[in-house]
């Protein structure tokens, strides 16, 4: 089928630790991938997207890579802040028939402690 | 720029009645999408809106149903409410000529049926 799969969380880090969220899709194509975050009390704020193989999403020091060979779009950060505390979402775009719409996957929620 | 705003943020409803929720695009955004996101899920797409005509629809029942209006604004209406409707319902708009990834969404309205 086509989902999207996404570590379960919690995910419990001090901050300045390192942070991979992973993230695998079942698609037919190359679809595009996101990464969506969501903050306490707010609404989903796009990350970071890839729309094609190879291609790197980096924002605000989170980066994920388009791995077509492993269908995967893991999010990583190399130090991470209290302020990172939120849910993850990794999501891919599913085209149909005059128009398109995002298949999300049931998101990580990241805890990043002083 | 005024962000997506979406009404009421919180309320409460009883089996069978009906809701209507309600969405503001973000300026000279013209194309409008619901997504329901039940307690520690992923959003799962409702349908989407562009033109005044709903041209994409999830795997919803007809009770629910929408509209979109001149100024791109938007409604969910659900009929016959049922206990599994409670969830975070969520508004995202998208700009002209961006394809699916490309969604800004509000804070979303939060539904609980008793």
């Amino acid at each position: 089928g086509n989902s999207v799969t996404q570590m379960e969380g919690p995910v419990t880090l001090s901050e300045e630790a390192f942070l991979t969220i992973n993230c695998t899709y079942t698609a037919t194509g190359y679809p595009s991938l996101f990464w969506y975050v969501q903050y306490p009390g707010e609404g989903l704020q796009l990350l970071l997207k890839a729309t094609k193989a190879d291609d790197k999403g980096s924002n605000k020091g989170f980066e994920a890579t388009y791995r077509k060979e492993t269908t995967s779009f893991h999010l990583e950060k190399g130090s991470v802040q209290v302020s990172d505390s939120a849910v993850y979402f990794c999501a891919r775009a599913r085209m149909n028939t005059g128009f398109q719409k995002l298949v999300f996957g049931t998101g990580t929620r990241l805890l990043v402690s002083p | 720029e005024t962000g997506v705003t979406q009404s009421p943020t919180h309320l409460i409803k009883t089996r069978g009645q009906q809701v209507t929720l309600r969405c503001s695009s973000q300026s000279g955004h013209n194309t409008v999408s619901w997504y329901q996101q039940a307690l520690g899920q992923g959003p799962q797409f409702i349908f989407q809106y562009y033109r005044e005509e709903e041209n994409g629809r999830g795997n919803f029942p007809p009770r629910f149903s929408g509209l979109q209006f001149p100024n791109y604004s938007s409604e969910l209406n659900v009929n016959a409410l049922e206990l599994d409707d409670s969830a975070l319902y969520l508004c995202a708009s998208s700009p002209p000529g961006q394809g699916a990834g490309e969604l800004f969404f509000g804070e979303g309205s939060r539904l609980t049926v008793l």
